[in-house]
């Protein structure tokens, strides 16, 4: 099984300031790794994702993310914030490869980071 | 455009009720997924399904029902027996179940309050 831990439920920054989501895992497989955002009472967008190869991920709107194997972290970056980005941020894992039989690749989600950009 | 289209945005329920909430994808995916969402708890995983007419609990299936008669659509319904069904409820489809590093996509969500 899977779990995720952000470790931040707010993070209130200034916008052109730089801002890092913070979020850790548990697993006792390989996994795949993904950062969600939700902007207020609309679904979820994915903003990046990590399967294998660079640990430095480039996503949308300039979020980047780097995966840490031996501190199983993957942490959400951008060096300059909008107002436009103020949003809740998931983080969330997935064991890695081909899932049969009854299994799903199940998406598991950490708590959420609301980010609130301030003029 | 393709996408996956959640009705009602909005809905009321009275107490002992069933509700509906609908859940249309026109993206060809193969696997489609209910998430409830309440605050400072992250999304929770109710029923999912992998293929026409086969679903499977997820880790909050009691007091929901589903089913999964065309690809395209995977109603949810809340019955009377969920004891706390006020939430955000995320329909979610991805092209194939069997490779976990595809991406899941999401409709814009249901809120459901109980009066």
């Amino acid at each position: 099984a899977q779990s995720v831990t952000q470790l931040d439920s707010q993070v209130p920054v200034f916008e052109e300031a730089p801002v890092e989501l913070r979020c850790n895992y548990s697993s006792s497989v390989s996994v795949y790794l993904f950062w969600y955002v939700q902007y207020p009472n609309q679904g979820l967008q994915l903003l990046l994702k990590y399967l294998s190869g660079s640990t430095l991920v480039k996503g949308i709107n300039g979020f980047e993310a780097e995966f840490n194997k031996s501190q199983t972290s993957f942490h959400l970056r951008k060096p300059s914030v909008h107002i436009s980005d103020t949003a809740e941020y998931f983080c969330a894992v997935s064991a890695t490869g081909f899932v049969g039989g009854t299994s799903y690749g199940k998406l598991t989600f950490g708590q959420g980071t609301i980010l609130t950009v301030h003029p | 455009d393709g996408g996956i289209t959640q009705s009602p945005k909005y809905l009321f329920r009275k107490e002992g009720q069933n509700v509906t909430l609908s859940c249309e994808q026109n993206l060809n995916h193969d696997a489609m997924y209910w998430y409830r969402q309440d605050p400072g708890q992250g999304l929770r995983l109710i029923y999912y399904s992998q293929i026409v007419n086969d679903f499977q609990k997820g880790d909050i299936a009691e007091g929901y029902s589903v089913s999964r008669e065309k690809k395209e659509s995977f109603p949810l319904t809340v019955t009377s027996a969920q004891k706390n069904p006020t939430a955000f409820y995320l329909c979610a489809s991805k092209r194939t179940p069997y490779l976990s590093g595809n991406t899941i996509y999401f409709g814009e969500g249901s809120w459901l309050t109980v009066v």
